[in-house]
């Protein structure tokens, strides 16, 4: 069975602009979860989708935005780019998203915001 | 709220070594426990977890943890670190209800031979 992939895998953006970020769950799983990683701050959660609803969403501002298609692909939105947006960018997936179900995580997508 | 703590974000052991990586975590309601391993320029792939049943969580690669609630902790151990166990390790919470991960800043181990 193919594991989560992250399209794509490097990016290289400037300040000001926006980036979609792509991801492929596990083929049968129907929640995905996003989690932002860097130095300073660590793992942090995003949000998460669940058969195309956003069911839990982090403290993040409203610059960061997703969406889930019927195939339970998911993609992320990063608009107007601050420096601090650098970071790697982690997709994981899980059967239903209950809380004891393992989550599966992608390589990630490494942003880097000049 | 939900929190977790790592004890030293970087720990050394000699190659044959007892492994110990500690996790201590504060939460209102009997929690979800997991430990993950990153490898470099990789993703998260989970060691071992704990939901309920026994407290002695086996996993894979030789590692294991313990929950102990009076502690608030579940530390994870392997016997005789291997070179290949060089990684960063992140324990991570989750509870009933919510799928969401609440993860540590993570424990950077260095295997020396």
């Amino acid at each position: 069975k193919a594991g989560v992939t992250q399209t794509p895998r490097y990016l290289i953006k400037t300040r000001g602009q926006q980036v979609t970020l792509s991801c492929s769950p596990i083929s049968g799983h129907r929640s995905v979860s996003w989690y932002q990683q860097t130095p300073g701050q660590g793992l942090q959660f995003l949000f998460e989708y669940f058969s195309e609803t956003q069911r839990n969403k982090g403290n993040f501002p409203g610059r960061f935005s997703g969406r889930q298609f019927s195939n339970s692909r998911s993609e992320m939105n990063v608009s107007t780019l601050e420096l601090g947006d650098s970071a790697l960018y982690l997709c994981a997936s899980s059967s239903i998203g209950g809380p004891s179900d393992e989550q599966f995580f992608g390589p990630g997508t490494r942003l880097t915001v000049l | 709220a939900q929190s977790v703590t790592q004890l030293g974000s970087h720990v050394s052991v000699s190659e044959g070594a007892l492994v110990l990586l500690r996790c201590n975590y504060s939460s209102s309601v009997p929690p979800y426990l997991f430990w993950y391993v990153q490898y470099p320029n990789q993703g998260l792939q989970l060691l071992l977890k704990y939901t309920t049943g026994a407290t002695l969580v086996k996993g894979i690669n030789g590692f294991e943890a313990e929950f102990k609630k009076s502690e608030t902790s579940f530390h994870l151990t392997k016997p005789s670190a291997h070179m290949s166990d060089a990684a960063e390790y992140f324990c991570a919470v989750s509870r009933s209800g919510y799928s969401t991960l609440t993860f540590g800043k993570g424990t950077m181990l260095l295997v020396s031979p």
